[in-house]
């Protein structure tokens, strides 16, 4: 079937205004995570959800970003008054949740972001 | 708290030669290792895991735990296997997955 889909796949705003990023996982898939992809900063975690409800969202870097999902499938991110040091590739992962075993991440190809 | 080590940004090796992608973590409990790859335009993906003990593309990783170490070999580098390689940990049935920074594969030919 369809992979993780994300879009818009490139996004470019100015600085202060409000952005949506949207992920739709893989059917079935009851686990979803937001990464961010900045050059030299590795993979950062942002936020990750168990159906509709997000148990870890410790890595939401301010109050400005904010997720929801949805109906356990879509979710978005969005990123309020944008400045220039989010720009970064965003990246939406979904899994199978099967308890102990730790089923693969299967990764969307990104939004990349840049705040002007 | 987890986090993931890997020491080198960039690597270049020859065809034909020998490779080893490093990788340290830091963990308390019983920790789950991966490696994920990222080839050029294409979307993040699993390499391998230490729990399935294979060998993908000839690459295989064994963990450490005495030296808290996962690194990624291979024997006979090829110039496809050219990519940015993630290490990645979680905590045995956890659901975090905590990457470290990704090292830049390159295989001359």
């Amino acid at each position: 079937g369809a992979g993780v889909s994300q879009s818009p796949s490139n996004k470019v705003t100015e600085k202060g205004k409000d952005v949506e990023l949207r992920c739709d996982p893989i059917s079935g898939h009851t686990a979803l995570y937001w990464y961010r992809q900045s050059l030299g900063q590795g993979l950062e975690f942002l936020i990750y959800f168990q159906g509709n409800s997000a148990p870890d969202k410790s890595g939401l870097p301010s109050d400005r970003f904010s997720a929801e999902r949805t109906g356990g499938s879509v979710s978005t991110l969005t990123i309020q008054r944008t400045q220039q040091e989010d720009s970064a590739v965003y990246l939406c992962a979904s899994r199978v949740d099967r308890g102990e075993i730790n089923s693969p991440l299967h990764f969307g190809n990104g939004t990349r972001l840049t705040v002007t | 708290a987890q986090r993931v080590t890997q020491p080198e940004k960039l690597l270049s090796v020859f065809k034909g030669a020998p490779v080893e992608l490093k990788c340290n973590y830091s963990y308390s409990g019983s920790p789950e290792l991966f490696w994920y790859v990222q080839y050029s335009r294409q979307r993040l993906q699993l390499l391998l895991r230490h729990i399935s003990r294979e060998s993908i593309k000839g690459f295989t990783a064994d963990l450490n735990k005495g030296e808290t170490s996962f690194h990624l070999k291979k024997p006979f580098a090829q110039e496809e296997d050219s990519a940015m390689y993630y290490c990645a940990l979680t905590r045995a049935g956890g659901s975090r997955l905590t990457f470290g920074e990704g090292t830049q594969l390159t295989v001359n030919p």
